[in-house]
């Protein structure tokens, strides 16, 4: 299996454009995470899907982020426009299933490492 | 809302040494599961071990192995015969058991196996 597949690796953009990152999770998983690590913050998750619907979305800092799901072998987070603040590493995992009481590893992507200036 | 803290920012040993990672956590779950997961220069995120938290007995995987001290909210994490190529970021997680999957990560270590 390739594995879940992000893109680009990396993006360098300018304040206000649009940045749009891609993920795609391993064949079969029905679950997709998206988390951000930064210096300040660490790791955090942004936004999770289950079967293609947005299950929790608490973690997305601010309206200026949006992340969606079509179908169950893509996802997108987008960002517009874009802040210097949000330069960061953006990474996707995907999961088998996200019942409860399962345990159920999330496999995580390579990342995309976003810079704003 | 559970918290994770590693108190050590950055670490290095010698090869071949053991190297002991430390990591605390705050919730008010009784059931839940950690992990320790390792990012090295590559960046991709990978899971070394993972822990429920209603068995006693402390994982081990080959050269690694936790020390799981449910009251005290404390999981270290053991490297024996410690590798060049262990040298990464090391990040220790919470998970509580059913509902969300979760992940919360605490702020890492950064380990280095000096040669």
């Amino acid at each position: 299996d390739a594995g879940v597949i992000q893109s680009p690796r990396h993006e360098v953009t300018e304040m206000g454009q649009e940045v749009t990152l891609r993920c795609k999770p391993i064949s079969g998983h029905n679950s997709l995470f998206w988390y951000r690590q930064t210096m300040m913050r660490g790791l955090e998750l942004l936004i999770y899907f289950n079967n293609n619907v947005p299950i929790d979305d608490s973690g997305m800092p601010e309206d200026r982020f949006s992340a969606k799901m079509p179908n169950a072998s893509f996802s997108t987070l987008k960002i517009q426009p874009s802040e210097p603040r949000d330069s960061a590493v953006y990474f996707c995992a995907s999961s088998l299933d996200s019942r409860p009481n399962s345990y159920n590893e999330q496999f995580f992507g390579p990342g995309t490492r976003l810079t704003v200036l | 809302a559970q918290t994770v803290t590693q108190s050590q920012p950055e670490m290095s040993v010698q090869e071949a040494e053991t190297v002991t990672l430390s990591c605390t956590y705050d919730t008010s779950e009784s059931n839940y599961y950690l992990f320790w997961y390792k990012q090295p220069p590559s960046r991709q995120m990978i899971l070394v071990i993972r822990q429920e938290a209603y068995k006693q007995q402390n994982a081990t995987e080959n050269r690694f192995s936790v020390n799981f001290q449910k009251a005290a909210k404390s999981f270290s994490l053991k490297i024996s015969d410690s590798q060049l190529g262990d040298t990464a970021m090391y990040f220790c997680a919470f998970m509580k058991h059913g509902g969300a999957q979760k992940l919360v990560f605490g702020q890492g270590t950064r380990l280095t196996i000096n040669p």
